[in-house]
């Protein structure tokens, strides 16, 4: 069945780089593209970025400029990269199956990610 | 970007009763295509959104038919009807027609 999961460190100090992997299965990423979304403590969901079937990245406008989605096919991995982290980021980390006609039909269990010293 | 605005912010209900949770968007979300992608999920205590309803009023695999979508163009409805102890939690509207993908800020469902 379809599953993701992330993974990566649950802290991060100010203006260092977060690195995430999203480990799917059940799926393959050449024809299903994979999102991520993000949720800081006890608020609402912001979409993060995407990656699609053919490689392809799109990203939110407010988070571009520090952020990178890339993939690794054949260990069936997306990559989260974002740098220059502050406490506003953060946030738990899901990483989604996006099916166009549908929305966010699959979601990770998603990973905490704190910002702090 | 499209703002995507929820009322109420929270609500509590009678097990067995009905809701209703609005969703307008700040344009239209009927794509180019004639497709409408307004989504709702669920968001239960400590697990990850679930997604009930897609374009407008599907329901998605596996999902009651207590739950049922209605609306059009910018303005949505997410319906509950013979609520149960397992529908707590925030639900959220959410919109695919226009990117940046964006979501309402949520409806907190509290059963009394």
């Amino acid at each position: 069945q379809v599953q993701l999961k992330e993974s990566g460190p649950g802290l991060v100090q100010p203006s260092q780089t977060l690195s995430l992997t999203c480990t799917v299965s059940g799926f393959s990423l050449t024809s299903n593209s994979v999102h991520w979304v993000r949720q800081p403590p006890g608020k609402g969901l912001e979409w993060v970025g995407a990656i699609w079937s053919g490689g392809s990245t799109d990203y939110n406008s407010a988070l571009k400029s520090r952020l990178s989605i890339s993939r690794d096919t054949s260990k069936s991995q997306v990559f989260l990269k974002m740098n220059s982290l502050q406490t506003e980021d953060t946030a738990i980390y899901f990483c989604t199956r996006y099916v166009g006609s549908y929305g966010f039909a699959y979601w990770g269990q998603g990973t905490l990610v704190t910002v702090s010293s | 970007d499209v703002v995507m605005t929820q009322t109420p912010v929270s609500l509590s209900v009678s097990l067995g009763g009905q809701v209703s949770i609005s969703c307008r968007s700040s344009q239209s979300l009927v794509h180019n295509n004639g497709n409408t992608y307004l989504s709702w999920y669920l968001q239960k205590p400590g697990q990850s959104p679930q997604l009930l309803i897609y374009k407008v009023s599907n329901r998605f695999s596996g999902i009651s038919d207590r739950f049922s979508g209605s609306g059009s163009g910018t303005d949505f409805t997410l319906k509950i009807s013979r609520v149960e102890p397992d529908d707590l939690g925030v639900y959220y509207c959410g919109q695919g027609t226009q990117y940046p993908l964006t979501f309402g800020s949520g409806t907190k469902l509290e059963i009394k």
